[in-house]
């Protein structure tokens, strides 16, 4: 069975730390994404990668770095926390070009607030 | 750019009832289009998609059909169970950008 994993379902930190989310797929994907979800406003994408040691910029990357060492682990990282990031945040994976068949896999999403 | 527009919610129903939520949508090309459904605590998971025109998608008793004449993807039940009730989100792939655009999400309650 398909699996995205991330790492904390639930996470409380202070203005000004540096967090850490971390996502791992066991389905040998090329593509992995994160987005956050807030009320209102559907899913944003944050940023994605396509290819190990790669990425590009979402719709919203303002804040939000990531690393993809490995294939099967997208990181997403905050620099500096602020309030306006507290959310929901979802990792997910596809297959990449070939047999791509566009579905996207979810993780189970981590639920930050920010103090 | 891309952008997916949803019919607002909530949306709640009694048990057996129909159920459609709109979708539509603006995209550069041929994109593939997606409803995802969302239960409580847990993640996206795929409900049906459809990748080319006239495609109809379905699963679980829910359906939709790919209307590239309205640049619609209308998501409908003929009768809708409680354990139906989630938050619903229709998607596009652009193929070419090979990211997917969403939109806000409906939630339905559906009531015994």
């Amino acid at each position: 069975d398909v699996k995205v994993t991330q790492s904390s379902r639930y996470l409380v930190k202070r203005t000004g730390e540096k967090v850490f989310l971390e996502c791992v797929q066991d389905m040998d994907h090329e593509n992995m994404f994160w987005y956050r979800q807030d009320p209102g406003l559907g899913l944003r994408l944050i940023y994605f990668s396509y290819d190990v040691k790669m990425k590009e910029k979402g719709d919203i990357p303002e804040g939000y770095s990531v690393s993809r060492e490995k294939k099967e682990r997208f990181s997403l990282i905050l620099e500096s926390a602020s309030t306006n990031q507290t959310s929901m945040y979802l990792c997910a994976s596809s297959l990449g070009l070939a047999g791509n068949t566009g579905e996207l896999f979810f993780g189970e999403g981590s639920r930050l607030t920010v103090l | 750019g891309d952008s997916v527009t949803q019919m607002e919610g909530p949306v709640t129903l009694s048990e057996e009832a129909f159920l459609t939520i709109n979708c539509t949508y603006t995209a550069t090309g041929y994109p593939s289009l997606f409803w995802y459904v969302q239960y409580p605590g847990e993640g996206l998971q795929l409900l049906l998609k459809a990748t080319k025109a006239d495609d109809k998608g379905s699963n679980k008793g829910f359906e939709a059909t790919y209307r590239k004449e309205t640049t619609s993807f209308h998501l409908e039940k003929g009768s809708v169970q409680v354990s139906d009730s989630a938050v619903y989100f229709c998607a596009l792939l652009n193929t070419n950008a090979g990211k997917s655009t969403f939109g806000d999400g409906t939630t339905l309650t559906v009531k015994p």
